[in-house]
């Protein structure tokens, strides 16, 4: 059985840093491209960033480009996104989801398995 | 970037009768090389993440009953619920793939009349 499991998730004060983690099971981790997804709450699904499944190729939104960086380690079956300089909207539930494609490790962007999510607060 | 428009934003539907979404991308999502079209549709319960209903625009994902169907090809989709049940209550989301961003449409909440 798939299973995501997000942590790191907290309360932070603007311009502060946090770091999530995202443990998968259940399948080849190293064979899937991986992407982190976002929801302030009340509000739609925003994409924040993705990751091929061997770890070269990172790909961000705009809105985070520069501040988030995602990366995996696949000896730990990890997904991680380090989020620096964080704003009061990036206050958000953090999703973790796995590519649906299994015939290539890069991303095709079709998420098939979802986390149930880690909260990132930004406030004073 | 490919902005992704859903509409209506909301809808009241009777219990067994048809509820309709629609979608339109700015660009084409349909790769001429492979004739597949980069969207896919998800379903989100309250509480819950979202989950993968229909891939290629017309692909439904397993598990997934029937009663979901996705249309469309190039700009246009459609996501369409026959027969609405009660548990087909949820927000309602498009996505495209064509190329990063990953871009969501905005939703659309699906309730029951």
């Amino acid at each position: 059985e798939v299973q995501l499991l997000e942590s790191g998730g907290g309360l932070v004060q603007p311009g502060g840093s946090l770091r999530l983690s995202c443990t998968a099971s259940g399948f080849i981790f190293s064979k899937y491209a991986m992407s982190w997804v976002r929801q302030a709450p009340g509000k739609g699904l925003e994409w924040v960033s993705a990751i091929s499944g061997s770890g070269g190729s990172p790909y961000h939104a705009d809105s985070v480009k520069g501040r988030f960086t995602i990366s995996r380690d696949n000896s730990k079956n990890t997904l991680y996104l380090e989020m620096n300089s964080l704003r009061a909207e990036d206050t958000a539930v953090y999703y973790c989801a796995k590519d649906l494609d299994d015939t290539s490790e890069y991303l095709r962007g079709d998420l098939d398995y979802w986390g149930q999510g880690t909260l990132v607060t930004v406030s004073s | 970037d490919i902005v992704m428009t859903q509409s209506p934003d909301s809808l009241a539907v009777s219990l067994g009768e048809r509820a309709t979404i629609n979608c339109k991308s700015s660009q084409s999502v349909l790769y001429s090389s492979n004739n597949k079209n980069y969207l896919a549709w998800y379903q989100q319960k309250p509480g819950q993440p979202p989950k993968l209903l229909i891939y290629w625009a017309s692909t439904r994902q397993s598990g997934v009953p029937d009663r979901f169907s996705g249309s469309g090809s190039g700009t246009d989709f459609t996501l369409t619920i026959t027969n609405l049940q009660a548990e087909d209550v949820a927000f309602y989301y498009c996505q495209q793939y064509y190329h990063t961003p990953l871009n969501f449409g905005g939703g659309t909440k699906v309730e029951i009349k």
